[in-house]
């Protein structure tokens, strides 16, 4: 979507921390969705933000700024595993019902 | 597992054909999505159904296609189809009908035009 903003690609070391940003402009916010996804593989859903805030869920956490129309997911204790593609989707910026995914930012973590 | 089926799994066919790919939501989902998934592209919104009926459209083509059944699963009709239709085609599923729903991904269908 061309009012989203990831970065494309990020590398980080195995057991670190990484901050994925994501940036956009909606008219109307409902909130904003991270997913992950592995490449060929299905996204699977990682968190939903509605309020200003960081919202903690085991090793990942995701904050939300409505007023910068702001927000970041933060892994911590990297995996290999973690290894994927995350996905940032602000609701409002397609219009109601319509969920519309950034392109995206490809995460490698290396040992 | 997210409990959304997609049938087939990969599909290669020429170009000027028609396929049918299948999706059965979630059990007790009433809404299902489909998005299309180029080579380094990211995900694109082709279309919802909730219950039934077409409830938002994103930019699908007019060659596009796609109906919700009464028992909910979903078929997405593609004809004349053209090279560059090869893609990942996901489809989701949520509880409602409104945005603010958590969508559920299938495994996806690969299609591949030759």
């Amino acid at each position: 979507g061309q009012n989203i903003d990831q970065p494309t690609e990020m590398t980080a070391t195995e057991g670190a921390i990484v901050q994925i940003n994501c940036t956009y402009q909606t008219s109307g916010f409902n909130g904003l969705f991270w997913y992950q996804q592995h490449a060929g593989e299905a996204p699977t859903f990682l968190s939903y933000n509605v309020l200003d805030g960081l919202e903690e869920k085991g090793r990942f956490s995701s904050f939300l700024s409505r007023s910068k129309g702001y927000s970041y997911l933060l892994l911590k204790e990297l995996q290999m595993k973690d290894s994927a593609s995350y996905l940032c989707a602000p609701l409002g910026v397609g219009g109601y019902n319509k969920l519309i995914f950034g392109a995206g930012t490809r995460l490698a973590v290396h040992p | 597992d997210s409990g959304v089926t997609q049938t087939p799994k990969h599909l290669i066919t020429a170009t000027g054909q028609r396929v049918t790919l299948r999706c059965s939501p979630r059990s007790g989902d009433l809404s299902v999505y489909w998005y299309q998934q180029s080579l380094d592209q990211g995900l694109q919104f082709l279309i919802q159904y909730y219950n039934g009926e077409e409830r938002a459209k994103g930019n699908i083509l007019e060659r596009f296609s796609a109906q919700q059944f009464p028992d909910l699963h979903s078929e997405l009709n593609l004809s004349s189809l053209e090279l560059g239709d090869s893609a990942l085609y996901f489809c989701a599923s949520s509880v409602g009908s409104g945005n603010t729903d958590t969508q559920y991904f299938g495994p996806g269908t690969r299609l591949t035009v030759l």
